[in-house]
């Protein structure tokens, strides 16, 4: 099993809709979670950070955490052609200090 | 504010080669780790430094090295280059070292030929 697990997608959808991201891991020791989106040839940038159970929302992005079932999602409201990359889920654990990304899941938010 | 910055941009190297990189922190963050992406992956953890101290290591073997400098900035070194090597090598700089939100740096394309 994955430390990290992500379905690569690609995701597509329609321009306006609701994109909704997936991740689960397996360290039940994970504390922190992090969304990144990635474009083609480009760094990742930090887009969404959660620690607490539950929804966080900032502007389109919505970060929900349910640590029992041990999955983090990532919503995006009115999707726009601008968002298709390539969104990597990030857990990190007080048991191995490491930062453990998950392989990516690409969207196509069509026009 | 500037961001974390690396350099160089890109590389070519020639297998057996030894090469450097090197990153700076956003102003202020104290840890800074070192992450190889593949394409199709997502950044494998290489190395994580804090107050100029190695604080984790991921499982790449010996010719991967790093170091801290006061000044918080650090080096990522890689001898006897591999075709494997290819990739893009990314830092992120983070506050402290407990799972702060981590910012990434445009990263250095290293090619080995």
């Amino acid at each position: 099993q994955k430390e990290v697990e992500q379905n690569s997608g690609p995701l597509s959808v329609p321009e306006g809709a609701i994109a909704s991201l997936n991740c689960t891991y397996s360290d039940r020791g994970s504390q922190s979670f992090f969304w990144y989106r990635q474009y083609s040839g480009k760094s990742p940038e930090l887009i969404m950070f959660i620690y607490s159970n539950g929804d966080k929302e900032d502007g389109r992005f919505t970060a929900q955490l349910n640590k029992a079932s041990q999955y983090v999602s990532l919503l995006i409201r009115d999707s726009q052609p601008s968002d298709s990359a390539t969104y990597l889920c990030a857990v990190w654990s007080s048991g191995t200090y490491k930062y453990i990304f998950g392989t990516g899941t690409r969207l196509k938010v069509l026009a | 504010d500037a961001g974390v910055t690396q350099s160089p941009t890109h590389l070519i190297k020639t297998r057996g080669q030894q090469v450097t990189l090197r990153c700076s922190p956003i102003s202020g963050h104290k840890s800074v780790s070192w992450y190889q992406q593949v394409l199709g992956q997502g950044p494998q953890f290489i190395f994580q430094y804090y107050e100029k101290e190695e604080r984790g290591r991921g499982n790449f073997p010996d010719r991967f090295s790093a170091r801290q400098f006061p000044n918080y900035s650090s080096e990522l070194n890689v001898n006897a280059l591999l075709l494997g090597d290819s990739a893009l090598y990314l830092c992120a700089s983070s506050l402290a070292r407990t799972g702060d939100e981590q910012y990434f740096g445009p990263g250095t394309r290293l090619t080995v030929t």
